[in-house]
């Protein structure tokens, strides 16, 4: 069965600090794996996917994520967080051709001034 | 600016009752989700529909039912509504494409509280 695994509840870093907030996967066939953030009494807002190529992919805002197939990782990362980062992280994971994806629990990322 | 839109952010309804949540989306998106988000658990997936009148469960469709009568429209339904189905609820639609890779866009979610 297909899961993802978001290991911490809550990320506190500070500002200017380089930031990492981690997901781990498990599936079935080739995964395609995205991110998401979610900010207050908002909807969540796509951040970045890994589809296939180039294992480090830039999305939005400043943020990357490596995607490692050994470790069945894809930890999300910014190299200097800023305040206004603060927010509800998902990763998720959808297979090959499937159609539901799988979301992790969420971590809370605070970043403070 | 592509948009999903929910009928309303804040829902307080009293058990029994039931309850209808709208979604809309602008896009012309073949697939359309609905969600339950509850804080450790994330989002979970109630139904989702990949084309007009076509519905499949997600993992939790339990005391809940669904409408897509028209591809821009998807309709979750509480029949009875119960205390346990206080929860944000999360609509998001994607475009079919030609496999996996499309990115879901989601409406701002309803806070629902029943009582």
């Amino acid at each position: 069965a297909q899961s993802v695994a978001q290991p911490e509840d809550q990320v506190n870093v500070a500002e200017g600090n380089p930031l990492t907030v981690k997901c781990t996967y498990s599936v079935s066939g080739n995964p395609y794996l995205f991110w998401y953030v979610q900010y207050p009494n908002r909807g969540l807002q796509f951040l970045l996917k890994y589809i296939t190529g180039d294992n480090l992919v830039k999305g939005s805002y400043g943020f990357e994520a490596e995607f490692n197939k050994s470790q069945t990782s894809f930890h999300l990362k910014k190299p200097s967080a800023l305040v206004s980062d603060s927010a509800l992280y998902f990763c998720a994971v959808r297979y090959n051709y499937g159609q539901n994806f799988v979301f992790g629990p969420g971590t809370r990322l605070s970043v403070l001034p | 600016d592509v948009k999903v839109t929910q009928s309303s952010r804040y829902l307080v309804k009293r058990t029994g009752e039931k309850v209808f949540l709208e979604c809309v989306q602008d896009m012309d998106h073949e697939n359309m989700f609905w969600y339950r988000q509850d804080p450790g658990l994330g989002l979970r997936l109630i139904y989702f529909s990949y084309d007009v009148k076509m519905k499949e469960k997600g993992d939790i469709p339990e005391g809940y039912s669904v409408s897509r009568e028209k591809k821009e429209r998807f309709s979750l339904i509480l029949e009875s509504a119960s205390t346990n189905q206080t929860s944000m609820y999360l609509c998001a639609s994607t475009h079919l494409g030609t496999g996996a890779d499309n990115e879901q866009f989601f409406g701002p979610g309803t806070r629902l509280t029943v009582l």
